[in-house]
């Protein structure tokens, strides 16, 4: 089964302070994905990739960045966090193609809390 | 934009008889449908895959896609307490970038 992997498990940031949430993958998927968990709001998706050194903005791009220097790594910036930024984050990489290749797998998720 | 609408909100069941569980979604050209499970606090477990319409069976659940009618469901043969968790409905356009648009989400408590 498809390994992602993220780190930290728990952060807890200052209002104002940076922020870089890590992600990697080790099924050589070459889309990556970095989404947030609210309620009320359900999985959203803040930026995605295509391979190394592509990033694209998703549906709630504001406040972040994402970083992809190799295949297997992907990272999601907080600049200059602010408490509505506290949510849980998730990374996930899937293939290309149709059908059953483009099965996006989870990591287990970041619980960011800013303060 | 994708739009993708779950009901119910919550459901409750006992253990052994069968859960259903309703998507919606607004964009008719999508072709690409999952099921995810989440437990509480853990990441997300996909339950089953389905491409074309009619019904797809991966263990004890099985999708059923309807896309003239622009939905797709989830039935949950026998559940266990242990299938309580949130049950999400993701979909996916092949040719818009195969990104996953979610819904918010069906929690599921199966009691003993």
């Amino acid at each position: 089964e498809a390994a992602v992997t993220q780190s930290p498990r728990n952060k807890v940031a200052v209002t104002g302070g940076k922020v870089t949430l890590s992600c990697n993958q080790t099924n050589n998927h070459n889309n990556m994905y970095w989404y947030r968990q609210d309620t009320g709001h359900g999985l959203r998706l803040i930026h995605y990739s295509y391979g190394a050194g592509s990033t694209e903005k998703g549906d709630i791009p504001d406040g972040y960045k994402a970083s992809r220097p190799s295949q297997e790594n992907f990272s999601l910036i907080l600049e200059l966090a602010t408490p509505s930024q506290t949510s849980v984050y998730f990374c996930a990489s899937g293939g290309t193609g149709g059908g059953s290749q483009n099965t996006l797998y989870f990591g287990a998720g970041t619980r960011l809390s800013v303060l | 934009q994708q739009k993708v609408q779950q009901s119910p909100e919550s459901l409750t069941v006992s253990e052994g008889a069968m859960a259903s569980l309703n998507c919606t979604f607004s964009d008719r050209s999508s072709d690409n449908f999952r099921w995810y499970r989440q437990h509480s606090g853990k990441g997300l477990e996909v339950l089953v895959s389905i491409f074309s319409d009619g019904e797809k069976e991966e263990g004890s659940f099985t999708a059923h896609l309807n896309r003239a009618s622009l939905h797709v469901f989830l039935h949950i043969r026998e559940p266990q307490p242990s299938d309580s968790a949130l049950y999400l409905c993701a979909v996916m356009t092949n040719s818009a970038g195969n990104k996953l648009t979610f819904g918010i989400g069906t929690r599921v408590l199966v009691r003993p």
